[in-house]
Formats: C-alpha cells, structure tokens, sequence
C-alpha cells in the first residue's frame, strides 16, 4: 500500500512565524504536490515538483516555497505565516508517467492566528 | 468560469436509491477523468477512472460526454457508506501529472 504521510494532523502558529509542513511518501514516487483545502474552493494546487530539487508553481504559490531534496520528501514552507493561510493543506504524490491517480496524506489542519 | 463545476449537493437519499451526479469542465483540452471520493475529515482517494465509453464498478457507473464536457457518476443501491463527497477531477493534455479538482457533491444517504 501507497503510503504518504504528513508532520503533523493539526498546527497552530501565529502571524509571521515561518512554518515547515514535511510531507514524505514510501513507494519511490516521482510526482509529488501540496494542495490547500478550503470550504467552497475545493483542491487548489500550491506546488509540485516531478523530480528531485525540482519545483513548479501551481495555481496559488504567493507565500510559499517548497523544498525537495530527497526523491521522498516533499516540503512546504510558509515564509512569514499570515491569518488567510489557515487552511487544511494536503500533500499528494504520483508515478510519473500516463497514469495519473494521487495518493493523498492526511492532511494538516493549520491555523494562523 | 470555473474549471471543473459540480453541484455542492447535499444530496440527501434514502439507503437503497438510485443517484447521479454531474460534472461539466470547460478546457476542451482536457484528455483524463476520474471521481475522487472524500471522506468527512479524511483526504481524497481514487474511486474510479472515466473512460470515453463508459466504465462500470459494482455499483458505480461512470460516463463521459466530450461533446457535451460532462461526466457523470451514478450510484445504485445506495448504502450508508456511500456518504462522503464525491470530487469531479480532470488532467488537461500539455499539464503533465497535475490534476484539477472540481469542488464535490455531498451525498448523504439515510436510513
């Protein structure tokens, strides 16, 4: 079984901290994304990168970066955390190739105060 | 104009019924399919793929309609399991592995 797993299941911070979310997946997948959910706007991608120190800007990457290293560990980071990125945050991860489906961690619940 | 549309439900069913959902997307670029389904709290995970002429899982069938851009997910025989949203999720061709997700319908089905 594909396994992903994320730091933590619920963070708090407060404005201006800089925040790590580590995300890391088992089955040597190429593909990995970070994803924020958020009542009425669905999945929206932040970022993804297809190979190690690769990265590509999704769909809302203002206020993020992210790392990857090593082939199994994706990261995200919040730079100077504001109050608009409490949000539940979803890492994904995928194999490379035609075949698409993403397998999902947990999630981390933060909250920014 | 969003990407992927879905009717945010709830749809709210009796155990035992028949339910369909809808979903249209607008990039007529759009090459792959699939319905996610999502668990309260939980992360998404795949149900099934959509393929051009119409796949079928026990009790789920999937249909697509590129002229039209919808696909659909129809339930039959509805058990309380089959709670949770279901995600309307496309691949556009040129957009390697990235995903668009659709916002989900809600169903709930009661006894």
């Amino acid at each position: 079984d594909v396994k992903v797993t994320q730091s933590s299941r619920y963070l708090v911070k407060r404005t201006g901290e800089k925040v790590f979310l580590e995300c890391v997946q088992d089955m040597d997948h190429e593909n990995m994304f970070w994803y924020r959910q958020d009542p009425g706007l669905g999945l929206r991608l932040i970022y993804f990168s297809y190979d190690v120190k690769m990265k590509e800007k999704g769909d809302i990457p203002e206020g993020y970066s992210v790392s990857r290293e090593k082939k199994e560990r994706f990261s995200l980071i919040l730079e100077s955390a504001s109050t608009n990125q409490t949000s539940m945050y979803l890492c994904a991860s995928s194999t490379a190739g035609t075949r698409h489906e993403q397998f999902f961690g947990p999630g981390t619940r933060l909250t920014v105060l | 104009r969003k990407e992927v549309e879905q009717d945010p439900g709830p749809f709210n069913v009796p155990e035992g019924a028949t339910v369909a959902f809808n979903c249209t997307y607008s990039n007529s670029a759009s090459q792959s399919f699939f319905w996610y389904r999502q668990d309260c709290r939980k992360e998404p995970k795949l149900l099934m793929s959509v393929y051009s002429s119409g796949n079928e899982d026990g009790r789920f069938t999937a249909q697509l309609n590129r002229a039209s851009q919808y696909i659909s997910l129809l339930i039959r025989d509805s058990k309380l399991s089959d709670s949770a949203t279901y995600l309307c999720v496309v691949n556009i061709r040129g957009g390697g592995n990235k995903l668009t997700f659709g916002t989900g319908t809600q169903l709930k089905v009661e006894l």
